[in-house]
């Protein structure tokens, strides 16, 4: 089935950076955008950017200019998000989630999430 | 983009019918029709129930519907049911490759 499976939480320490991969499957990787949104524990949701898979073109949300970078691998199937000069308030759950075909501007698939813990 | 205005609560009576409101502004919910809403259970990953304002994805039941009115987007819950109980999410495109999303409404089942 469709499907988007996210690396496991982390720890890390302030200033550190951390990088959670997105592996797609069920459908083909490099036909839809791919978009990564992240939630504070009891808040809501913030996009964060997208990428092209196909192309590997970036957009990234101004908050987060400079400090993440969204890449991808076709071989497997695989986006990555990194986000780097961790601060406590970067202690959040990321989601990667697909963009529905046909122009429409919504997720239609999400990944599990991954917990990340900004900690010293 | 500032994030899309939403009641941080709802709340409704099983059977009933309760609407949660999103708003933004001409240059995001008002400008493309391209409101979407999210149903978050505790603990998941959130799930579309409408996009393009008003469509539903196959397995949604026809119980959620939405609708807009210039910059405010709406999303109703018919005959409510406790399995309702969630958190409900708007999202929007806000040009230039840009998404933004609402701050979240909590849907209790009395």
């Amino acid at each position: 089935q469709v499907q988007l499976v996210q690396s496991g939480a982390e720890v890390k320490k302030p200033g550190a950076s951390v990088k959670v991969s997105c592996k797609a499957s069920g459908y083909t990787f490099t036909g839809y955008f791919l978009h990564w949104v992240r939630q504070a524990p009891g808040q809501g949701l913030e996009w964060m950017g997208r990428i092209n898979p196909d192309s590997g073109n970036t957009k990234y949300a101004q908050k987060f200019q400079g400090r993440v970078t969204m890449t991808r691998d076709t071989s497997i199937n695989t986006a990555y998000m990194d986000l780097t000069r961790l601060t406590s308030d970067d202690t959040v759950i990321y989601y990667c989630a697909r963009e529905k075909s046909g122009a429409t501007y919504a997720f239609d698939i999400w990944g599990q999430g991954t917990m990340v813990t900004v900690s010293s | 983009q500032s994030a899309l205005t939403q009641p941080p609560s709802a709340s409704g009576s099983p059977g009933q019918s309760v609407t949660i409101s999103c708003t933004g502004t001409s240059s995001d919910v008002g400008n493309y029709d391209s409101v979407s809403w999210y149903r978050q259970l505790p603990g998941k990953a959130p799930k579309l129930m409408v996009y393009e304002v008003s469509e539903r994805p196959s397995g949604v039941p026809d119980r959620f519907s939405g609708s807009q009115s210039g910059n405010t987007a709406s999303l109703t819950v018919s005959g409510l049911q406790a399995e309702d109980e969630a958190a409900y999410y708007c999202s929007a495109y806000a040009g230039s490759n840009n998404w933004v999303f609402g701050g979240g409404t909590k849907l209790t089942v009395l």
